[in-house]
């Protein structure tokens, strides 16, 4: 089966400036999820959507970051305006419901400057 | 809020050495999972555990998740270079399925 696809894989802005990262998950998985992983660290998740709903949110930044999933299928994160503290690698997984493995696609480097 | 705290956060060892990372959260969980990053790459899912006192065992790696539900340790036997990456135990809450990812043991192995 195809994995998970994520574009761009790499986006160096200035800071200020707005961001959009793009999400297709596995076909048929309903829970896809949005991760913030800054090096050394663990990845922190922004946003889980079940279908086209959010679960949760509650560690997204909501002054800057938003993201969609409208027809349950793929998924954007953008942000705006960026700032240094985003740099980050931004992974998206998804799986087939909630609580089950999760399958990570390669993420997008953002580098702020 | 719900942390997950693992140790150690590095360990390097000698090929053929045995290798274990510990994982422990603040509350009770649902259910634990674990997932190995290469360098450069995204995480990789090994394994998940969901009843209290689980034992699974994938080849040379032994999973193990505590009678409480709030702790669980991955040992790797005999390691070999191919094991070198970094391995995150990850927490499931009950109600949402969100996963806590802590925050990694990197395991380097010299041959």
């Amino acid at each position: 089966e195809a994995g998970v696809a994520q574009s761009p894989r790499y986006k160096i802005i200035e800071k200020r400036q707005s961001v959009a990262f793009w999400c297709n998950p596995i076909s048929g998985h309903a829970t896809l999820y949005w991760y913030q992983q800054i090096l050394g660290q663990g990845p922190k998740l922004l946003i889980q959507f079940q279908n086209n709903g959010v679960v949760d949110d509650s560690q997204l930044p909501k002054d800057r970051f938003s993201a969609e999933r409208l027809k349950g299928v793929d998924s954007t994160l953008k942000i705006q305006p960026a700032k240094l503290e985003d740099s980050a690698v931004y992974l998206c997984a998804s799986s087939p419901d909630k609580d089950q493995p999760q399958h990570f696609g390669d993420g997008t480097r953002l580098s702020i400057l | 809020g719900q942390q997950v705290m693992q140790i150690p956060q590095y360990q390097h060892v000698q090929e053929g050495e045995d290798f274990t990372t510990y994982c422990n959260s603040s509350t009770t969980l649902s259910n634990i999972q674990w997932y190995k990053q290469r360098p450069g790459g995204h995480p990789v899912f090994l394994i998940q555990l969901v009843k209290s006192g689980e034992v699974k065992k994938q080849k040379r790696l032994t999973f193990q998740f505590g009678e409480a539900k709030k702790n669980s340790s991955l040992h790797i036997t005999a390691t070999q270079t191919t094991d070198v990456g970094t391995y995150f135990c990850a927490g499931g809450s009950s109600n949402t399925g969100k996963l806590i990812f802590g925050q990694g043991t990197t395991l380097q192995v010299k041959p």
